[in-house]
């Protein structure tokens, strides 16, 4: 059963860069039947897609945030990465990293969430 | 792009059906039957309860069903639970190759 498990940073400083690793576990993320996902959750918000990566390193980015994004993946650690650059207070959000069906659009399984918060 | 737009909340009493509209464009919901709704309670990741407008996940219960009409997906509750209460959001594949996510519904099990 593939687990994901969010780590990094749970206070950044407003203008730096936030970095978050997902590991997945239970299975291989080079597989070509997923896309491997970035969510995030303002306190007390709706979901907000934040991109997805698939195993050969295309991406595909919400345009507004694109300016600043970076998706990763590292298909020898089975790991996928975040960064977002010249972070605010409004970049403060649950992130969650998810496996999306590449067939269907769908995200299943998530993570448990890491709470960033952007602050001085 | 745009969210997809849900009801603020919804409510209904135990044993009750409800249903949550998600409605969208023609470049999402309407344009593609990759519709999927997730359930959400305090402090926990969502949950995946319906993919592909109306196909349930095994596991999930058979009192959840989907539905798309047009531009208008909705999921359906029947025999409401108290355990059914929490957040709930659409989301749909795009035209541009993206995905979308509905603004939420709060259901409240009365």
């Amino acid at each position: 059963q593939v687990q994901l498990q969010e780590s990094g940073p749970g206070l950044v400083k407003p203008s730096q860069t936030l970095s978050l690793t997902c590991t997945v576990s239970g299975g291989s993320i080079s597989s070509g039947d997923y896309y491997w996902s970035w969510i995030r959750q303002h306190p007390g918000k709706g979901l907000e897609w934040i991109g997805y990566i698939y195993y050969s390193g295309r991406t595909y980015y919400n345009p507004s945030l694109k300016s600043r994004l970076t998706i990763s993946v590292a298909t020898s650690t089975n790991q996928f990465s975040l960064n977002l650059s010249s972070v605010t207070a409004a970049d403060t959000a649950v992130y969650y990293c998810a496996r999306r069906v590449a067939a269907l659009a769908m995200f299943d399984p998530w993570g448990q969430g890491t709470l960033v918060t952007v602050s001085s | 792009q745009s969210a997809l737009t849900q009801p603020a909340s919804v409510s209904g009493s135990p044993g009750q059906s409800i249903t949550i509209s998600c409605t969208g464009t023609s470049s999402d919901v309407g344009g593609y039957n990759y519709v999927s709704w997730y359930q959400q309670h305090p402090g926990k990741a969502p949950k995946l309860m319906i993919y592909g407008v109306s196909n349930r996940p095994s596991g999930v219960s058979n009192r959840f069903s989907g539905s798309k009409s047009g531009n208008t997906a909705s999921l359906t509750i029947s025999g409401l639970q108290a355990e059914d209460a929490g957040d709930y959001y659409c989301s749909s594949y795009t035209a541009s190759g993206l995905v979308v996510f509905g603004g939420g519904t709060k259901l409240t099990v009365l």
